[in-house]
């Protein structure tokens, strides 16, 4: 079974602090993407990378940072964390060519 | 621009009967679409895909019907059970290395 596991299921900072969420999977998957889910608004890309040192942004990268120096990690950095980024944060990965995307289990991240 | 839209946030459905949660997609170069079941505080999972090339794919209670013309898909369960309710997201994908594009969701109950 493919496995995505997030560092951490709850958070809670402080406004201004610096936050890094890691996603590590264990299927040699060379595609691996961060989302955001808010009521209302559905999954939300925020980063994408296709492969090790390579990262695009989604739809909503603004406050936030990645990084992929081995393959089985990517993580997403919150420079400055702000309340507007307290969200549900999913990791997800899949193999390139193929659709089919597997997602950890989420973090509940709250900025206070 | 919303390119994969579920236009229903939520579908309340009695335990045995049908549900049918759609979704509507503007961007014509999409190629394959898949299903997502999300529980509170967990990562979505997938549950059924189709092929543009196809106009239904059915697994066990899950059915997908695609209508390319419309740009139309949905998803049908049949028969509904209580542990069915979860949101569900529609996602699209127009080529191997490009991020799923997911709908906002629809949140199905189903009543005993």
């Amino acid at each position: 079974d493919v496995k995505v596991t997030q560092s951490s299921r709850y958070l809670v900072k402080r406004t201004g602090e610096k936050v890094f969420l890691e996603c590590v999977q264990d299927m040699d998957h060379e595609n691996m993407f961060w989302y955001r889910q808010d009521p209302g608004l559905g999954l939300r890309l925020i980063y994408f990378s296709y492969d090790v040192k390579m990262k695009e942004k989604g739809d909503i990268p603004e406050g936030y940072s990645v990084s992929r120096e081995k393959k089985e990690r990517f993580s997403l950095i919150l420079e400055s964390a702000s309340t507007n980024q307290t969200s549900m944060y999913l990791c997800a990965s899949r193999h390139g060519g193929t659709a089919e995307a597997f997602f950890g289990q989420g973090t509940r991240l709250t900025v206070v | 621009d919303q390119q994969v839209k579920q236009n229903s946030p939520s579908l309340s459905v009695q335990e045995g009967r049908i549900s049918i949660l759609n979704c509507d997609y503007t961007n014509s170069m999409f190629d394959y679409f898949l299903w997502y079941k999300k529980y509170p505080a967990e990562g979505p999972t997938f549950l059924i895909s189709i092929s543009s090339i196809k106009d239904k794919n059915e697994d066990g209670r899950f059915t997908v019907f695609l209508n390319k013309s419309a740009k139309h898909l949905s998803l049908h369960i049949v028969p509904s059970q209580p542990g069915d309710s979860a949101v569900y997201f529609c996602a699209a994908i127009d080529s191997g290395n490009t991020p799923l594009v997911f709908g906002k969701g629809t949140r199905l109950s189903v009543i005993a």
